[in-house]
């Protein structure tokens, strides 16, 4: 099983600042198959980025994923109000798939 | 647009079943697997398993192995989740997700199991 870890587990930043969230996989995800989710309180997972890199449909340019061997990043550029909550990872290029334990990033 | 459109909340006694699911639109239902995700109260996303409507074929995680099955109705394009002997800690939100090239998720089921 690979074993998602994401760090921080909370992120305090303030609005236009720079957010940089962490995935580390326990070994290679096949096809670099992994996805970033926000999630607000009451709400579904959103996805935001699918396969490392590709933005999901209406998501703005100010979210990227990059990956650097088993390293994946999420950064968000300048943050606007509503992008403070909480971010999961998951890999899905192998069974089982599993989730990153999330971190939240909250208003400084 | 493509749709996961899952049942309604349910509440179940200890040692109780729930069948969850989950009715896809706007795209081949048996093009993509459909896997189910679950988040209790204040906790992160949990994966249980994936379902390949193609065939029906499944995968479990090992949590949950013995007390839940996953099944595909290709005909009306639904996706179910059964999951038996159920405990306080099955309480959570319940999501399935076809994940592929694209991803979408349902609006999620909440599952509470109180005496």
């Amino acid at each position: 099983e690979i074993v998602l870890t994401q760090s921080p587990g909370t992120l305090s930043l303030s609005p236009g600042q720079r957010a940089t969230l962490s995935c580390r996989a326990s070994q290679s995800v096949s096809g670099n198959l992994l996805a970033w989710y926000q999630q607000k309180p009451g709400q579904a997972p959103r996805l935001l980025i699918r396969a490392a890199y590709s933005r999901a449909t209406g998501i703005p340019d100010r979210f990227s994923g990059s990956v650097s061997g088993t390293d994946f990043t999420l950064t968000i550029t300048r943050l606007e109000p509503e992008d403070f909550a909480v971010y999961y990872c998951q890999q899905y290029g192998d069974a089982p798939g599993t989730f990153g334990q999330g971190t939240k990033v909250e208003i400084k | 647009q493509v749709q996961l459109v899952q049942s309604g909340a349910e509440v179940k006694k200890p040692g109780a079943s729930v069948k969850v699911s989950c009715k896809a639109s706007g795209y081949t239902f048996s093009a993509y697997y459909i896997h189910w995700v679950r988040q209790a109260p204040g906790q992160g996303l949990e994966w249980m398993g994936w379902l390949n409507p193609n065939g029906g074929g499944t995968y479990y995680a090992q949590t949950f192995q013995g007390r839940i099955t996953m099944t595909g109705d290709t005909s009306i394009s639904t996706a179910y989740m059964e999951l038996n002997s159920l405990t306080s800690d099955d309480t959570a939100v319940y999501y399935c997700a076809r994940i592929g090239v694209e991803i979408d998720w349902g609006q999620g089921t909440l599952v509470t199991v109180s005496s």
